[in-house]
C-alpha cells in the first residue's frame, strides 16, 4: 500500500525553462512534506519542506506548493538548471513518529541545456 | 554541518556470508534509519532507532537486524546474505523529539550478493 506515490518516473525540460514535479499521498496524517534530490552514487540531501499548516514555502528557485484536500503537492523549479538533474524524493511524516519519513518512488528529471 | 559516513562505498559478499554495514552520524542526533534504495521502488525503511538499545522495524525488516550500542553508531546486519539483498543501502540520522526534522543521509554502500 504505497502511501506517497509519484507517478511519473522521469520528466525532461529545457534550460531556463519550469521544472514542475508532482507527488500525491493517500494518509491524511501526514502532516510534513518534504523533498530530496539524489545524485547517482550520493546519498539523498534535503531540498525543501513544507508544514500542513501553509500552502506554499519558497527557497530561491525551489517552491513547493501543498493542496491538503487534493492531497497532493508539487515542487517547482524555476528556471532550472542542468545541474537540477537528478531523481527527486517525496516524503512525509506525521508529527511525533520520531521523524520517519515515508518516501514515494522517485522522478528522475533531466534539464537540457 | 551534519556528517553521516558509511563505513563502505561498495561492498561485494557471498551468499550465505553474514554483513555488517556501520553507519556514524557526528551530530549528537538521537534517531538513524537504515534504508535500502532499489530501481522503481524508491526508499524502503528496514529499521530505524530512536535512542541507544532502541529499534523498531520499518517496512521491510525480513533478513535484516540491526545495533545501536553507542549514540553516534548504528549498525546493519545481514544474517545471512542472499542474492535479492542486493542493493544500495542508506543510512540516516535526524534529531529526535516530537518536533519533525529532516533527515541527513551518508553516501550509501552498493551491496553486491552474488
Amino acid at each position: 500500500d504505497q502511501q506517497v506515490k509519484q507517478n511519473s518516473p522521469s520528466l525532461s525540460v529545457q534550460e531556463g525553462r519550469i521544472s514542475i514535479l508532482n507527488c500525491d499521498y493517500t494518509n491524511s496524517m501526514f502532516d510534513y512534506f518534504l523533498w530530496y534530490k539524489k545524485y547517482p552514487a550520493e546519498g539523498p540531501t534535503f531540498l525543501i519542506s513544507i508544514s500542513s499548516i501553509k500552502d506554499k514555502n519558497e527557497d530561491g528557485r525551489f517552491t513547493v506548493f501543498l493542496n491538503k484536500s487534493a492531497k497532493h503537492l508539487s515542487l517547482h523549479i524555476v528556471p532550472s538548471q542542468p545541474g537540477d538533474s537528478a531523481v527527486y524524493f517525496c516524503a512525509a511524516s506525521v508529527t511525533g513518529a520520531n521523524s520517519k519519513l515515508t518516501f514515494g518512488k522517485g522522478i528522475t528529471l533531466s534539464v537540457r541545456p | 554541518d551534519v556528517k553521516v559516513t558509511q563505513s563502505s562505498r561498495y561492498l561485494v559478499k557471498r551468499t550465505g556470508e553474514k554483513v555488517f554495514l556501520e553507519c556514524v552520524q557526528d551530530m549528537d542526533h538521537e534517531n538513524m534509519f537504515w534504508y535500502r534504495q532499489d530501481p522503481g521502488l524508491g526508499l524502503r525503511l528496514i529499521y530505524f532507532s530512536y535512542d541507544v538499545k532502541m529499534k523498531e522495524k520499518g517496512d521491510i525488516p525480513e533478513g535484516y537486524s540491526v545495533s545501536r550500542e553507542k549514540k553516534e553508531r548504528f549498525s546493519l546486519i545481514l544474517e545471512s546474505a542472499s542474492t535479492n539483498q542486493t542493493s544500495m543501502y542508506l543510512c540516516a540520522s535526524s534529531l529526535g523529539g516530537g518536533t519533525l526534522y529532516e533527515q541527513y543521509f551518508g553516501p550509501g554502500t552498493r551491496l553486491t550478493v552474488t
